[in-house]
């Protein structure tokens, strides 16, 4: 089976741009999470989607967000990209996004270059 | 609020040393779960344990062993005769409802 699959790999945006990444789950899988991951840091949680519904939302401005589709995959919108959006942007997907037994599954990230 | 500490930014280390990775933990919550996670230099995050919150037992798994102390909110990892292969950035992470917390990493350089 597939794992968790991003699209790009790799993206360069100039200041003031719109970016959108996408990623799909593991087949079976109905939450997706986002995380930013700053050069040098841990990852930090953006967002969280389970049934099309946004289930939970880390402390990021409304320039970032993101939606889930009917077949679970899900994309992440940013606005006026700053400087300091560079990052690597993880999904991780998992079957129903609660309790810790609930596994979550990294994909290989988006990297975003902002100049 | 949630909050994991990794005091050590990097650890340099020759083959075949024994390693320990620290991480301390905060949370309100009576129910959680602790995480470790490797992530090489191609950057997905491979996870390695899981650990609830009821379970103090320590684990080994090969060359890997986990310490789970929930006198100290500490969770500290080893690496019994590292390897080069071992080079990466160990993150510790806990979970209580939904939202994972990640430290911020440590990297660990393994040098033959």
């Amino acid at each position: 089976d597939a794992g968790v699959t991003q699209s790009p790999t790799h993206l360069i945006k100039t200041r003031g741009q719109h970016v959108t990444l996408r990623c799909s789950p593991i087949s079976g899988h109905k939450s997706v999470s986002w995380y930013q991951q700053v050069l040098g840091q841990g990852p930090q949680f953006i967002f969280q989607y389970y049934e099309k519904e946004e289930r939970g939302r880390g402390n990021f401005p409304d320039r970032f967000s993101a939606r889930q589709f009917p077949n679970y995959s899900s994309e992440l919108n940013v606005n006026a990209l700053l400087l300091g959006d560079s990052a690597l942007y993880l999904c991780a997907s998992s079957q129903v996004g609660t309790g810790g037994n609930d596994e979550q599954y990294f994909g290989p990230g988006t990297r975003l270059t902002v100049t | 609020a949630q909050k994991v500490t990794q005091a050590q930014t990097e650890i340099s280390v020759v083959e075949k040393e024994d390693v320990t990775l620290d991480c301390v933990y905060e949370t309100r919550d009576t129910t959680y779960y602790l995480f470790w996670y490797k992530q090489p230099p191609s950057g997905e995050l491979v996870f390695l344990i899981r650990r609830n919150s009821f379970d103090e037992q320590n684990e080994i798994s090969g060359r890997y062993s986990w310490n789970f102390q929930k006198s100290t909110s500490s969770f500290n990892f080893t690496i019994t005769a590292s390897q080069v292969v071992d080079s990466a950035v160990y993150f510790c992470a806990l979970r209580g409802y939904s939202t994972l917390t990640f430290g911020k990493g440590t990297m660990l350089l393994v040098s033959p």
